[in-house]
């Protein structure tokens, strides 16, 4: 069984600061996808990366980046100086490559204070 | 533009009612997903469809049913079995995993359903 973790509950930084959210995953498949979601407080759950387990190239897009190690089957994120606007809950999923949906962690709230 | 479209965004059930919470996608997609959010406990999958007129059971999916006459609609009825249906409700789409790649999925605005 795939499963996701995501030990940080909340998190809160002030501005500027940068913050790392950890992921932890658990599978017995050799091809599986992680993906990142944002959730602002609207609610809809925003798309931010997708790796797939080949891949562990490290993964930078501005001030966001991925550090993907399958030896610790870890996918971390972390956010560089943060922003009052990075405030949400974040969550961490993994998925098989059937076409089956995604398994998501608890999600690591962040609080990001000016 | 695009995008999936759930509606009413807030809804309030009395004990004993069915609800029915709608969900309609314009962007083609063949999957569609229906989750449950409860504060702290992420996400959990209650229905699933892959393609019209088929679609299967997820995590949790006792007390709720779906259908899936349309590409386009995936509509969940919380039925009165549901004994704790108040949560957050987001439906989401993708495309079918071809080729071995798992596709993003795209998530609506979601549904608060509250019974009262």
């Amino acid at each position: 069984a795939q499963k996701v973790t995501q030990a940080q509950t909340e998190i809160s930084v002030v501005e500027k600061e940068d913050v790392t959210l950890d992921c932890v995953y658990e599978t017995r498949d050799t091809t599986y996808y992680l993906f990142w979601y944002k959730q602002p407080p609207s609610g809809e759950l925003v798309f931010l990366i997708r790796r797939n387990s080949f891949d562990e190239q490290n993964e930078i897009s501005g001030r966001y980046s991925w550090n993907f190690q399958k030896s610790t089957s870890s996918f971390n994120f972390t956010i560089t100086a943060s922003q009052v606007v990075d405030s949400a809950v974040y969550f961490c999923a993994l998925s098989e490559p059937s076409g089956y949906a995604l398994n998501f962690g608890k999600g690591t709230s962040l609080l990001v204070t000016p | 533009d695009g995008g999936i479209t759930q509606s009413p965004k807030y809804l309030f059930r009395k004990e004993g009612q069915n609800v029915t919470l709608s969900c309609e996608q314009n962007l083609n997609h063949d999957a569609m997903y229906w989750y449950r959010q409860d504060p702290g406990q992420g996400l959990r999958l209650i229905y699933y469809s892959q393609i019209v007129n088929d679609f299967q059971k997820g995590d949790i999916a006792e007390g709720y049913s779906v259908s899936r006459e349309k590409k386009e609609s995936f509509p969940l009825t919380v039925t009165s079995a549901q004994k704790n249906p108040t949560a957050f409700y987001l439906c989401a789409s993708s495309l079918t995993g071809t080729g071995g790649v798992q596709a993003e999925a795209f998530f609506g605005q979601g549904t608060r359903l509250t019974v009262v």
